[in-house]
């Protein structure tokens, strides 16, 4: 089985400053996705962000960037500029995508609550 | 945003109450996921299905069922409420198992 955590129940940050989310994981699988994802508070759960594992380059997105450390199984959010639109719960997770009992099951962590500081 | 939606958004009843959360998508992805929240809590997965005719329960128990008859569609229902079942319900959808999955707006669901 897998798991997926998240060490920082809530963060804040200054508008226009950079904040790192930390998420660690544990797996047997060798191959598998990791997310995050945003929920705002009392909207939609989008995708910020997706890192195939096999893959060493890290995935970037804008503002949004990780820093994927495979043997370390560990998978950090950094944003940078942040701005006010950011605040939301930010949700890890992992998916095994060829085989194993979690095949195409999204696993979450358990949030981190960011707040942006105007 | 995904085109994936929820109804009700919001949802009061009293224990004992029969009730249907819907979930429709108009992306026509096969795979559907129905998710449990609690308050700023994670997210964990209760019915997922791969197709029409397909549902299979997901890692945490629930006395809910659900029914795909048409891929667009995967409603989630209780036959018999009960205070325990107040949470948050999320639907999302996939193309495939292993891509991204779009999540719905969520039903909130408080049972009296």
């Amino acid at each position: 089985a897998q798991t997926v955590t998240q060490s920082q129940p809530e963060m804040s940050v200054q508008e226009a400053e950079t904040v790192t989310l930390s998420c660690t994981y544990d797996t047997s699988e060798n191959n598998y996705y990791l997310f995050w994802y945003k929920q705002p508070p009392s909207r939609q759960m989008i995708l910020v962000i997706r890192q195939e594992a096999y893959k060493q380059q890290n995935a970037t997105e804008n503002r949004f960037s990780v820093n994927f450390q495979k043997a370390a199984k560990s998978f950090s959010l950094k944003i940078s500029d942040s701005q006010l639109g950011d605040t939301a719960m930010y949700f890890c997770a992992f998916m095994a995508y060829a085989g194993g009992t979690s095949y195409g099951k999204l696993t979450f962590g358990q949030g981190t609550i960011l707040t942006v500081h105007p | 945003e995904a085109d994936i939606y929820q109804t009700p958004r919001y949802l009061v009843i009293g224990t004992g109450k029969k009730i249907t959360l819907e979930c429709s998508q108009t992306m026509g992805h096969d795979k559907m996921y129905w998710y449990q929240q609690d308050p700023g809590m994670e997210l964990h997965l209760i019915h997922y299905s791969y197709g029409v005719n397909s549902t299979e329960k997901g890692d945490l128990s629930s006395e809910s069922t659900v029914s795909r008859i048409r891929t667009e569609h995967f409603p989630l229902t209780l036959e018999s409420a009960r205070p325990s079942h107040t949470s948050q319900y999320l639907c999302a959808s996939s193309e495939r198992l292993w891509d991204t999955q779009y999540f719905g707006p969520g039903t909130r669901l408080t049972v009296l």
